[in-house]
């Protein structure tokens, strides 16, 4: 694909309603990262895919937090029971590999916990 | 926590100058990366450059990096009212080799 895609734009929910957020990596790329931006925080990152696997989940805040990636493709990645301070810009990367390679960033998810 | 520390937090220049902002981590990196964002959207990767490499050129931007002080710079030659954004420097760590580590970032504003 042209980018990396992500959906919602924007997204805003009750707090302890469950969210899902997408991202569609570069086509080809087998690698995949999902970061948050926050005021308070700055940019941090959550959670790392090679291929379907997730050899790197250190950044994900609590256990209301989950992702997977199926086809070695898109991915989507759950928080449940929402709360106000999960508010933040939630930002997905892909790389054509691991390691020493660039990330390209999608435009990313803006979620509003009210 | 951060890994990177940029510097100057916040800089404003005249449209045609040059911009210089810096950035020190604290432990072995594999590279480093310094991105762009507009309006607390998307990341735009500017430029990489590895470890053992000291010096690398992109059209405007020129960045160092000194892995005996833990330093990097970038530089934009003849500024635009279009270069003001976010500036941020980005590490992927020896033992990680995956993930980025951001700064706080810096904001470049370009007066025309």
């Amino acid at each position: 694909g042209a980018g990396v895609s992500q959906s919602p734009s924007n997204k805003v929910t009750e707090k302890g309603k469950d969210v899902e957020l997408r991202c569609d990596p570069i086509s080809g790329h087998t690698a995949l990262y999902w970061y948050r931006q926050s005021l308070g925080q700055g940019l941090e990152f959550l959670i790392y895919f090679q291929g379907n696997s997730a050899p790197d989940k250190s950044g994900l805040p609590s256990d209301r937090f989950s992702a997977e990636r199926t086809g070695g493709s898109v991915s989507t990645l759950t928080i449940q029971r929402t709360q106000q301070e999960d508010s933040a810009v939630y930002l997905c990367a892909s790389s054509r590999d691991r390691g020493q390679e660039t990330q390209y960033f999608g435009p990313g998810t803006r979620l509003l916990v009210l | 926590s951060q890994q990177g520390e940029e510097d100057p937090q916040a800089l404003s220049i005249q449209e045609g100058e040059n911009a210089t902002m810096n950035c020190s981590y604290k432990t072995s990196i594999n590279n480093l990366q310094w991105y762009r964002q507009n309006s607390g959207r998307g990341l735009v990767h500017l430029i990489l450059i590895r470890s053992n490499e000291r010096e690398k050129h992109s059209g405007r931007l020129r960045v160092t990096l000194d892995t005996s002080k833990k330093s990097s710079s970038l530089l934009i030659t003849a500024s635009r009212a279009a270069d003001t954004a976010s500036y941020f420097c980005a590490t992927t760590l020896e033992e990680s080799n995956s993930k980025l580590t951001f700064g706080k970032g810096i904001t470049l504003s370009v007066r025309p």
